[in-house]
C-alpha cells in the first residue's frame, strides 16, 4: 500500500452531518489525491494536493473540501453529507520510477443514510 | 463526459485462456496509460503502464497493446488463472501537469476452472 493508511475504514453517518476522512502517508510524497469509486463510474478525482496548503479541484469536487497542513496528512471533508456521497473513497500518492505512477490506499467505505 | 471508455463491463474466461479488455480515449493530450487491478475490499494496484511511443509492452502474462492513430489500447492476459479474477481499470493521464488520472468504468474478470 506504499505506506498509505486511511481512516476510518468504514463509516455510517446521517444526512446533514459533517464527515472527515483522513489519508496518512509515511514516505514524504508531495502529491496526494482523493478519488471516489462508484459502480459504473470507475474512479473519479475529487481533489488533489501538490504540497502543504496547496490543493486544487478535480472532476467531482462539489460538496467536498480538503486540507493539507502537514506533508503526511490529506483530509477530505464532507461539510454536510448527502446520500449521493455514499461511496468508497480512495486516497493515492504520486511516485514510482517515472513519477507518473499513483499508488492507492485501502479505501474508506462511507454510507450516508 | 467520459473521456476513457472501457469494454466489456464483465468477462468470463476459462483457465488458460486469453482475457482481452479494451479502452478508447478522446483526449489526444493523454500520454501515459496505466492499467490497475483491484480485488474486492482492496485499493486499485498498478499492474502495467505504457507510453504512446511504443505499440506494445509486456510484463509476464500481461501485455498492453497501444494504437495511437485509433486512440485505443488494450490489456491482454495470457494463460488466465483463477487468481486473476478481479476488476481491471484502464486509465489515462497527461503527464507534466498534476498527473490527474482519468479512469475507465472497469471490467470485472472471472476466470473459471
Amino acid at each position: 500500500d506504499a505506506g498509505i493508511t486511511q481512516s476510518p475504514r468504514h463509516k455510517v453517518t446521517e444526512t446533514g452531518t459533517p464527515v472527515t476522512l483522513r489519508c496518512h502517508q509515511t514516505e514524504n510524497h508531495r502529491y496526494m489525491y482523493w478519488y471516489r469509486q462508484d459502480p459504473g463510474h470507475g474512479l473519479r478525482l475529487i481533489h488533489y494536493s501538490y504540497g502543504v496548503k496547496d490543493t486544487d479541484k478535480g472532476e467531482v469536487s462539489d460538496g467536498y473540501s480538503v486540507s493539507r497542513s502537514k506533508t503526511e496528512d490529506f483530509l477530505l471533508t464532507l461539510e454536510s453529507a448527502t446520500s449521493s456521497q455514499t461511496s468508497v473513497y480512495f486516497c493515492a500518492i504520486r511516485g514510482g520510477v517515472s513519477y507518473n505512477e499513483q499508488f492507492f490506499g485501502p479505501g474508506t467505505r462511507l454510507t450516508v443514510l | 463526459q467520459q473521456q476513457v471508455k472501457q469494454s466489456p463491463q464483465s468477462l468470463i474466461v476459462q483457465k488458460g485462456g486469453i482475457s482481452i479488455i479494451n479502452c478508447a480515449y478522446e483526449n489526444t493530450a493523454f500520454d501515459y496509460f496505466p492499467w490497475y487491478q483491484q480485488f474486492p475490499g482492496k485499493g486499485p494496484a498498478l499492474l502495467i503502464a505504457i507510453r504512446p511511443d511504443v505499440s506494445e509492452k509486456k510484463e509476464g502474462r500481461f501485455t498492453i497493446s497501444f494504437n495511437k492513430s485509433a486512440k485505443q489500447f488494450s490489456l491482454h492476459i495470457m494463460d488466465s488463472q483463477p487468481g486473476d479474477s478481479a476488476t481491471y481499470f484502464c486509465a489515462a493521464m497527461q503527464t507534466g501537469t498534476a498527473s490527474k488520472l482519468t479512469f475507465g468504468t472497469g471490467t470485472r474478470l472471472q476466470v473459471t476452472l
